[in-house]
């Protein structure tokens, strides 16, 4: 079974102040690893993914297979990061996403 | 290019009913897949639709359906509404599935009383 697990419902960080967000995953197999991005009155979209290895708008995630764990991070936060913040994972080769429940981030002026 | 497209945008219905919500993905998308918003349960898989077949299905009761057309198009059906029904259905789609990224549409927000 697929699981995964945001514990921070609620997260406010100052402006420039560094932004990590927890995602923690369970599978048997090798995943792949989505964050995905819910700014105010959008539409869902992929924030990155762990097989590009890309940063995108400053955030960064590495996959550790060893602490099943997927966390987003970026150095000093901007007050345009303040959205939702999914954590999503799938079998490789299978379009089914797992989602976490979430996490609000807020990122105080 | 147009986004993925879902209608309609909100919906009310009654206990027993039945009622379609409808997806038209970005084009060139094949895979469409279909999730269920609760406050809840969060975000949670029903079902992924691949070249008219559905190729994945969640943990979802039989009154939830789908198909997809031969233009990628899908559509949901849920018959005899439940009151735990009420959602926000959204509806995304990838070029090939399988790990691409996945485009979601707004959703439609279905309300059932």
């Amino acid at each position: 079974a697929q699981r995964v697990t945001q514990p921070e419902k609620l997260l406010s960080v100052f402006k420039g102040a560094p932004v990590e967000l927890k995602c923690n995953y369970s599978y048997s197999g090798s995943p792949e690893l989505f964050w995905y991005v819910q700014y105010s009155r959008q539409r869902l979209q992929l924030l990155l993914r762990h097989i590009s290895r890309e940063s995108i708008k400053g955030f960064t995630a590495d996959l550790n297979k060893g602490e099943t764990s997927f966390h987003l991070k970026k150095p000093f936060a901007q007050e345009e990061d303040s959205a939702m913040y999914y954590c999503a994972l799938s079998a490789i080769g299978n379009e089914k996403l797992t989602f976490g429940t979430g996490t609000r981030l807020t990122i105080i002026p | 290019k147009a986004g993925v497209t879902q209608t309609p945008r909100y919906l009310i219905k009654t206990r027993g009913q039945q009622v379609t919500l409808s997806c038209s993905p970005i084009s060139g998308h094949r895979s469409v897949s279909w999730y269920q918003q609760t406050p809840g349960q969060g975000l949670q898989f029903l079902f992924e639709y691949f070249s008219e077949t559905q190729r994945n299905k969640g943990n979802f009761p039989g009154r939830f359906s789908g198909r997809q057309f031969s233009n990628s198009r899908s559509e949901m059906n849920v018959s005899t509404l439940e009151l735990g029904d009420s959602a926000l259905y959204l509806c995304a789609s990838s070029f090939a599935g399988g790990g691409t990224e996945a485009f979601f549409g707004q959703g439609t927000r279905l309300t059932v009383v």
